[in-house]
C-alpha cells in the first residue's frame, strides 16, 4: 500500500512570512496526525483529526497555526506568520486503529525559518 | 499527563555488541507502548509495540523490548547490533483511553546510536 505522503520535502522562508504543508494519508485511514520534530527532539504532537473533525489540538499554537482536513481525507497545515522557533520537521502521521500498532508516518517536511 | 523520559541522549556501540536503550514512563495505568527508529531525512519506522499480555515483545530488525511495570520502563534491546543500526530511537506512549478518542502518541527526546566499526 502506498504510504503517508507529505509535501514539499523542504521548505525555507523568511519569518514572518506564511507557509503550508500538506498530507495524504493512507487510503481508508479515519485518523490523521501533525507533528512537529525540533532538532535534537522527539516528536510532538499539534492537532489530531478523525474523519474530518479535530479530536485534539490542544498543543497547536492556535495564534499561528491552523489545520484542516475538509473532506476528511488529505490536510494542510498553514504557519502565519512563521517565527524562527518554528524551524523544524513537520510530520504527518495516520491510522486505522491504535491498537493495530497502524501508525504510519510520512517523511516529514523540514522547514527552516531565516 | 503521560511522560517519556530517555535518559541516554547518545549511546556508542561496538558493531556486533549488544545494546539495551531504557525508556522509562509516567502514567497512571499502563499505556500502549512503542519504539520507533528514525533514519536521518527519513520519517518514523515503528520496531514493536506492547499493549497487553507477554512482557518481552519482539520487533523488527532483530529488536526485542521487555515491559516491566514495576519499573515503568520498556527498554529495548539487540543482541548483536549492526553499523546499519546506526539511527536515532524514540520510546512513545499512548493511553489507552483518551479523552474524547485523543491518541496521539507521547515521545521521549530520543537516544541517539553511534556505532563503532
Amino acid at each position: 500500500e502506498a504510504g503517508v505522503a507529505q509535501s514539499p520535502r523542504y521548505k525555507i522562508i523568511e519569518k514572518r512570512q506564511s507557509v503550508a504543508f500538506w498530507c495524504n494519508p493512507i487510503s481508508g485511514h479515519a485518523t490523521l496526525y501533525w507533528y512537529q520534530q525540533i532538532l535534537g527532539q522527539g516528536p510532538k504532537l499539534l492537532i489530531q483529526f478523525q474523519n474530518n473533525g479535530v479530536v485534539d489540538d490542544s498543543q497547536l499554537p492556535k495564534d499561528r497555526f491552523s489545520a484542516e482536513r475538509l473532506k476528511g481525507v488529505d490536510s494542510t497545515l498553514k504557519i502565519q506568520p512563521a517565527k524562527l522557533e518554528d524551524s523544524a520537521v513537520y510530520l504527518c502521521a495516520s491510522s486505522a486503529d491504535r491498537r493495530s500498532g497502524g501508525y504510519t508516518f510520512g517523511s516529514g517536511t523540514r522547514l527552516t525559518v531565516v | 499527563a503521560q511522560s517519556v523520559t530517555q535518559p541516554d541522549i547518545h549511546i556508542t556501540v561496538s558493531e556486533g555488541a549488544s545494546l539495551e536503550l531504557r525508556c522509562n514512563y509516567s502514567y497512571g495505568a499502563t499505556p500502549y507502548l512503542f519504539w520507533y527508529v528514525q533514519s536521518p531525512g527519513q520519517g518514523l519506522q515503528l520496531l514493536l509495540k506492547y499493549f497487553s499480555g507477554d512482557t518481552l515483545v519482539q520487533g523488527i530488525k532483530g529488536f526485542e523490548a521487555e515491559f516491566k511495570r514495576s519499573q515503568s520502563s520498556f527498554n529495548l534491546r539487540k543482541p548483536s547490533v549492526h553499523w546499519s543500526d546506526a539511527a536515532e530511537y524514540f520510546c512513545a506512549v499512548v493511553t489507552p483511553d483518551g479523552w474524547g478518542g485523543a491518541d496521539g502518541l507521547t515521545f521521549g527526546k530520543g537516544t541517539h546510536l553511534i556505532i563503532q566499526p
